[in-house]
């Protein structure tokens, strides 16, 4: 199995300031015949279920703000919350589905500083 | 718009069964693979099992911690996934959603409680 593993596990970040999550895959989630990185980025918040921010590692989901960027290749990839705002406060889950299983990480949770 | 509604969730004993269900909207569930994914309560995401498409035989892959109790099952015509489920024990509490080739976000999900 693709083991996901994010950093941090919790971050605060003053309101307006930038927000990073970092996702690291086991091997890489990159699909050659289509040539597209399978993976995606969610946020939960307390009493929700998970809401699909990005797929394909960097395409934002229909209506999701474009504060929310998603980059990364390969292995490595990204999550940036360009200016925090204060409804962004959730638990943040990376997630490959390039092979079965699909695993997810472990879970960044951010908070206001 | 894609739509994904669980229903089936509930109490039950350890011991005890539950089917689950999932009806797709917005889309055909025929070219897809579908999920079934579970979140224990103050845990994170675990994936339970999956069905592949007809071109792929349909066939079924299980988490570990799920193989010989729960059995995944899809019908294309109603656009609809289940879950039947087993022997449950109290760690198998947690909300389940389906998913759509493992992307989750389309559905509430459904509560199954295992408790004495």
């Amino acid at each position: 199995d693709i083991v996901m593993t994010q950093s941090p596990d919790s971050l605060a970040v003053s309101l307006g300031e930038r927000a990073t999550i970092n996702c690291k895959s086991s091997q890489s989630v990159l699909y050659s015949s289509n040539n597209k990185e399978y993976l995606a980025w969610y946020q939960q918040k307390p009493g929700q279920p998970a809401k699909l921010l990005i797929y394909w590692a960097s395409t934002r989901e229909s209506g999701v703000p474009d504060r929310f960027i998603g980059s990364g290749s390969g292995t490595d990839f990204t999550l940036t919350i360009s200016s925090l705002q204060a409804e962004d406060v959730a638990v943040y889950y990376c997630q490959q589905y390039s092979v079965t299983p699909p695993t997810f990480g472990q879970g960044t949770k951010l908070e206001i500083k | 718009e894609v739509q994904l509604v669980e229903s089936g969730g509930g109490l039950v004993q350890p011991g005890g069964s539950l089917r689950l269900s999932c009806v797709g909207f917005g889309f055909s569930f025929n070219p897809h693979y579908m999920d079934w994914v579970r979140q224990a309560p103050g845990k994170g995401l675990e994936w339970v099992g999956r069905v592949t498409n007809r071109d792929d035989s349909y066939t079924r892959h299980y988490a570990a911690s799920v193989k010989g109790r729960f059995t995944i099952s899809r019908d294309d015509l109603k656009n609809s996934l289940y879950l039947q489920m087993n022997s449950l024990r109290v760690e198998d509490t947690a909300v389940y959603y389906c998913a759509r080739d493992g992307i989750l976000g389309w559905g509430q999900g459904t509560l199954v409680t295992v408790s004495p």
